[in-house]
């Protein structure tokens, strides 16, 4: 069974610091694809940024570009998120996804179930 | 990058009612097109992928069609757990985008 767990969410200050981690199981973590995608309270999904399988390829969403930069351990089968510079319109749900085959221009067919990030004074 | 906007943003539905949502990309994607589904404060849900497959596991009453710029998704017989917000996503080009949502509400 594929399970993803995130975790590392939490509020912090504008112009902070926060790093989220996605602990994968249940298929070959190396083999496919991972994203992070978010939601705004109240409103739709934004893609953030993908990882190939390898981690040779990653691309992010402009909003985020040079803020935050995504990497993964795939000896330790976990996918992460560094979050730097953060804003108040940063504030969503993180949800990890995993991606059917190695790069990203493949269907997304699991998701984790989310992690809370606060940025606020 | 690629617009992906949704129609309609809600609708209201009574069960065993068939219900299709349009999702429409700003420049053609082929078949490279997904669809979600989402419950209140729960994570989305993969339900269909290259735009008419569908994920395993998924009940044969939905079903996807389309290709290149406009792209639908059909309930046949909306049921009382279908009752959800659906999301369409195209995986063509970075970056990725999603539509805004439809919302499925009971009538």
């Amino acid at each position: 069974e594929v399970q993803l767990l995130e975790s590392g969410g939490g509020l912090v200050q504008p112009g902070g610091s926060l790093r989220l981690s996605c602990a994968a199981s249940g298929f070959t973590f190396s083999s496919c694809a991972m994203t992070w995608v978010r939601q705004a309270p109240g409103k739709g999904l934004q893609w953030v940024s993908v990882i190939s399988g390898s981690g040779g390829r990653t691309y992010y969403a402009d909003s985020v570009k040079g803020r935050f930069t995504i990497s993964r351990d795939n000896s330790k089968n976990t996918l992460y998120l560094q979050m730097n510079s953060l804003r108040a319109d940063d504030t969503a749900v993180y949800y990890c996804a995993k991606h059917s085959q190695e790069y990203g221009d493949s269907m997304v067919d699991y998701w984790g179930q989310g992690t809370l990030v606060t940025v606020s004074s | 990058d690629i617009q992906m906007t949704q129609s309609p943003s809600s609708l209201s539905a009574s069960v065993g009612d068939r219900v299709t949502i349009t999702c429409r990309a700003s420049q053609g994607i082929s078949r490279w097109l997904a669809w979600y589904q989402q419950k209140p404060e729960k994570a989305p849900k993969s339900l269909i992928y290259a735009a008419s497959s569908l994920q395993n596991g998924v009940p044969s009453r939905f079903s996807g069609s389309g290709s290149g710029t406009d792209f639908t998704l059909t309930i046949s017989s909306l049921q009382p757990e279908d009752f959800a917000t659906y999301y369409c996503q195209q995986y063509n080009t970075y970056p990725l985008t999603f539509g805004g949502g439809t919302k499925v509400q009971i009538k």
